[in-house]
């Protein structure tokens, strides 16, 4: 198994622009969720999601769209980029009842 | 509000002397905690969990909610302990995670 796997791994974009995060799983786990991390303030939720069309909310949410057509896949989207989005980004996943999360590699995003 | 402080953002120790960390947390409901490690160059990783009172590497961590503390703890730390620590609250389908500690073990 592959685990989860995010691409790409690193991204530089021009304020404005918009991408997409990509995030999968092969574990066929249930819940799926966004995170960034930022120099002293560890990591915060942006979207999660419990099962295939079904997505909610995290702490920052703002400025970042998510859907989830499948069990494997959790795109995050940034609808016009800005310097503020500039930071680390992880993907994980964990079965039903989430007792344990498993972490992708992480992408490291730059808006300039 | 939910939140977790972890107030050592750096930690050492020398091998062989115990290590703590501490994590303290807010959260009105019954919480559920965790500590996720990321080792230098590996993704972060679940370490332990209050609900299966488990000890992972030598570490140990005990929730006590009068002081609302889920500190982890080793009596002998190793020089492969030195990495990032996370702590973690599960409140509903939300993670709440704590700021880390960078605990370094000195030869």
């Amino acid at each position: 198994n592959a685990g989860v796997t995010q691409t790409p791994k690193f991204q530089v974009l021009k304020t404005g622009q918009s991408m997409t995060l990509q995030c999968a799983q092969d574990m066929n786990h249930e819940y799926m969720s966004w995170y960034r991390q930022d120099p002293g303030m560890g990591l915060r939720l942006i979207h999660y999601s419990v099962g295939a069309g079904i997505t909610d909310q995290g702490e920052v949410p703002n400025g970042y769209n998510v859907s989830r057509s499948t069990t494997e896949d959790f795109p995050l989207r940034l609808l016009s980029a800005a310097p503020s989005q500039t930071s680390v980004y992880f993907c994980a996943s964990g079965r039903q009842g989430v007792r344990e999360q498993y972490f992708g590699p992480g992408t490291r995003l730059t808006v300039t | 509000a939910q939140r977790v402080t972890q107030p050592e953002k750096l930690l050492s120790v020398f091998k062989g002397a115990p290590v703590e960390l501490k994590c303290n947390y807010s959260y009105s409901g019954s919480p559920e905690l965790f500590w996720y490690v990321q080792y230098s160059r590996q993704r972060l990783q679940l370490l332990l969990r209050h609900i299966s009172r488990e000890s992972i590497k030598g570490f140990t961590a005990d929730l006590n909610k009068g002081e609302t503390s889920f500190h982890l703890k080793k009596p002998f730390a190793q020089e492969e302990d030195s990495a990032m620590y996370y702590c973690a609250l599960k409140a509903g389908n939300q993670f709440y995670f704590g700021t880390g500690t960078s605990l370094t073990v000195i030869p």
